[in-house]
């Protein structure tokens, strides 16, 4: 049983460019987080997606950063016109349900940076 | 006042010896907790559950204090591969259970 996947686990990108990031859930996980990691800080929430819908999007930046989780495919994180500000890991985590605690399983991460 | 706060360290342990960090929380309401491993620059992993008053596994023990709202991690017989960044997670329940995590506590774990 395959993990959280996530890819590409490094992206570089220049100022202004556009980055993808993909997050594949584990098998049978319709729960979906995203993270992201500043360096030397800790974990922060992003956005909360349930297949093809947001839940939760109370810590993405109001501009520039969009999130979906198509009913078919892996959840896609966009950052458009990145800014060196954007540079950080960004985690995925999936889980089984979202009520209750249910462990989310993190995947290995996407680290971006922007020159 | 952080939604969660740890001391960063590092805490430097000798091989062997007994570790202890606490982690303070700042939502009374708050019903679960989690201790989180993670390892340079990978993602993090579950460490231990905590639910009531505490939960021993193996050489590590958390324990919870509600009144004072915090929960701390004990480690016994340090392990070298012990080492690592320990996040203290507080999972929001009405809101799909996103997790808040503290900033992280440091642990080297020298021979």
């Amino acid at each position: 049983n395959a993990g959280v996947m996530q890819n590409p686990r490094h992206l570089v990108r220049r100022r202004g460019q556009e980055a993808r990031l993909r997050c594949s859930p584990m098998k049978g996980h319709s729960h979906v987080y995203w993270y992201r990691q500043l360096p030397e800080e800790g974990l922060k929430f992003m956005v909360y997606l349930q297949k093809e819908n947001i839940i939760d999007e109370s810590g993405m930046p109001k501009e520039r950063f969009s999130a979906e989780f198509p009913k078919e495919g892996p959840s896609i994180l966009r950052i458009q016109q990145v800014v060196r500000g954007d540079s950080a890991a960004y985690f995925c985590a999936s889980s089984s349900t979202g009520t209750g605690y249910n462990e989310q399983f993190f995947g290995p991460g996407t680290r971006l940076t922007v020159l | 006042r952080k939604e969660v706060e740890q001391d960063p360290g590092p805490f430097n342990v000798p091989e062997g010896a007994t570790v202890a960090f606490n982690c303070t929380y700042s939502n009374s309401a708050s019903q679960s907790f989690f201790w989180y491993r993670q390892d340079c620059r990978k993602e993090p992993k579950l460490l231990m559950s905590v639910y009531s008053s505490g939960n021993e596994d193996g050489r590590f023990t958390a324990q919870l204090n509600r009144a004072s709202q915090y929960i701390s991690l004990l480690i016994r017989d340090s392990k070298l591969s012990d080492s690592a960044t320990y996040l203290c997670v507080v999972p929001i329940k009405a809101a799909g259970n996103k997790l808040t995590f503290g900033g992280g506590t440091r642990v080297l774990v020298k021979p």
